[in-house]
């Protein structure tokens, strides 16, 4: 069982609709979960933390946390045609207070106009 | 503010050939990390620096792979011999704090492409 899960995908949806994006982990201790974008060819990069359970929500961005059953979410709402990238979840470990990331392998998603 | 800097963006070696690449952090960030991504998967650590020190390299190749970041600052990673399963991107992020728990960013370089013919 790989740490950090994801579905490949692609997840595709229309422009408009909202997308959602899941995210598994097997470390039941971690504390600290993150989202990043990554365009085609391009390197990753942070758009969300998430740390309490809960949603968390940053303009057309909401990160839902779920410790008991492990689980992370992004939600995109009013998707657009710029948000097509593959979308990377990342968590801390409870036992490291050193920094390691553990990703997922990404979920590609495609929003067409 | 400049971003990671990486060199070079591209190299295509034959197996068994030795190669390395560069990364120069962002200005004041003492925490540096080589990761490496394969097509179609996450970015796996290879190794993290506190300033000059290696701090968690268990998942270095350390027969064929070696790294060092002289003076807390730029860094190298070497692959010698090279293989045909190194092919993939290695990228090079640096942050700003030492990484507590609930630190997560880290600002990655755009990568040096790697194809072992």
């Amino acid at each position: 069982q790989k740490e950090v899960e994801q579905n490949s995908g692609p997840l595709s949806v229309p422009e408009g609709a909202i997308a959602s994006l899941n995210c598994t982990y097997s470390d039941r201790g971690s504390q600290s979960f993150f989202w990043y974008r990554q365009y085609s060819g391009k390197s990753p990069e942070l758009i969300m933390s998430i740390y309490s359970n809960g949603d968390k929500e940053d303009g057309r961005f909401t990160a839902q946390l779920n410790k008991a059953s492990q689980y992370v979410s992004l939600l995109i709402r009013d998707s657009q045609p710029s948000d097509s990238a593959t979308y990377l979840c990342a968590v801390k470990r409870s036992s490291s207070n050193t920094g390691k990331l553990i990703f997922g392998q990404g979920t590609t998603l495609q929003v067409k106009p | 503010e400049a971003g990671v800097v990486q060199s070079p963006r591209y190299k295509i070696i034959e197996k068994k050939q030795p190669v390395a690449f560069w990364c120069n952090p962002i200005s004041g960030h003492n925490t540096l990390y080589w990761y490496l991504q394969n097509l179609g998967q996450g970015p796996e650590l290879l190794i993290r620096y506190e300033n000059e020190e290696a701090v968690d390299d268990s998942q270095l190749p350390k027969d064929r792979f070696s790294a060092e970041r002289l003076k807390g600052v730029d860094s190298t990673l070497k692959i010698q011999p090279a293989e045909l399963g190194d092919s993939a991107v290695y990228l090079c992020a640096s942050s700003s704090t030492p990484g507590g728990p609930y630190t997560g960013e880290l600002f990655f370089g755009e990568g040096s492409r790697l194809t072992v013919l």
